[in-house]
């Protein structure tokens, strides 16, 4: 079975400021994606950014880059130059393809003016 | 692009009564499409997995005769939820994967259901 753990509940930061929400996972597959989606208040899930596992390169988009350590299990997700619209819950989510996702339980994330 | 809509967003029934919740492709062909469950303040539980012209495929502790899924064309899966009891309360939230970009998938805004 496949799991997901965000250890994170909740974290609060300042506006502009850089913060880092971690995630490890467990597999027993060589091939899957991992994901990390955003619900704000309105609950619709938006994909925030993916990563290939059987690529070594990060995955960057814009404010948001992920550290893939894949021996570790481990794909923390940074924000940089956080907005006030970030705020919301984020999860961490494995599997990818026609297999559905196994999420963790999620991060709070506020961001203070 | 790859717009995932889901009506009715929000539904009250009464103990007993059947509702049936849709969830569309708008702008893009879906092979297979999935069914999440969220309750309050928790993350999302993959319920079932729906493949057009086939059965679904459920997870284990997911009743299959009382969440009755039918994915009868490729932009169109259905959750139908029988004989509903209030403990199915909750905030039911599809997805749909692209037949060109198979890996990711994108979410409905998701239906709440209360039961009385």
């Amino acid at each position: 079975a496949q799991t997901v753990t965000q250890s994170q509940p909740e974290m609060s930061v300042q506006e502009a400021e850089t913060v880092t929400l971690s995630c490890t996972y467990d597999t027993s597959e060589n091939n899957y994606y991992l994901f990390w989606y955003k619900q704000p208040p309105s609950r619709q899930m938006i994909l925030v950014i993916r990563q290939e596992a059987y690529k070594q390169q990060n995955a960057t988009e814009n404010r948001f880059s992920v550290n893939f350590q894949k021996a570790a299990k481990s794909f923390s997700l940074k924000i940089s130059d956080s907005q006030l619209g970030d705020t919301a819950m984020y999860f961490c989510a494995l599997g990818g393809g026609a297999d559905g996702l196994t999420f963790g339980k999620g991060t709070h994330l506020i961001i203070q003016p | 692009g790859a717009v995932v809509s889901q009506h009715p967003s929000w539904v009250i029934c009464k103990s007993g009564t059947s509702v049936k919740i849709e969830c569309r492709s708008l702008d893009f062909q879906a092979t297979t499409m999935f069914w999440y469950r969220q309750f309050p303040k928790q993350s999302l539980m993959l319920m079932a997995t729906s493949n057009e012209g086939s059965k679904a495929t459920y997870e284990q502790g997911v009743e299959k005769d009382k969440f009755l899924i039918n994915h009868a064309s490729l932009t169109l899966s259905t959750l139908t939820v029988t004989s509903a009891h209030p403990e199915d309360s909750s905030f039911y939230i599809c997805s749909a994967l692209p037949g060109t970009r198979g890996d990711t998938q994108y979410f409905g805004p998701g239906t709440r259901l209360t039961v009385l």
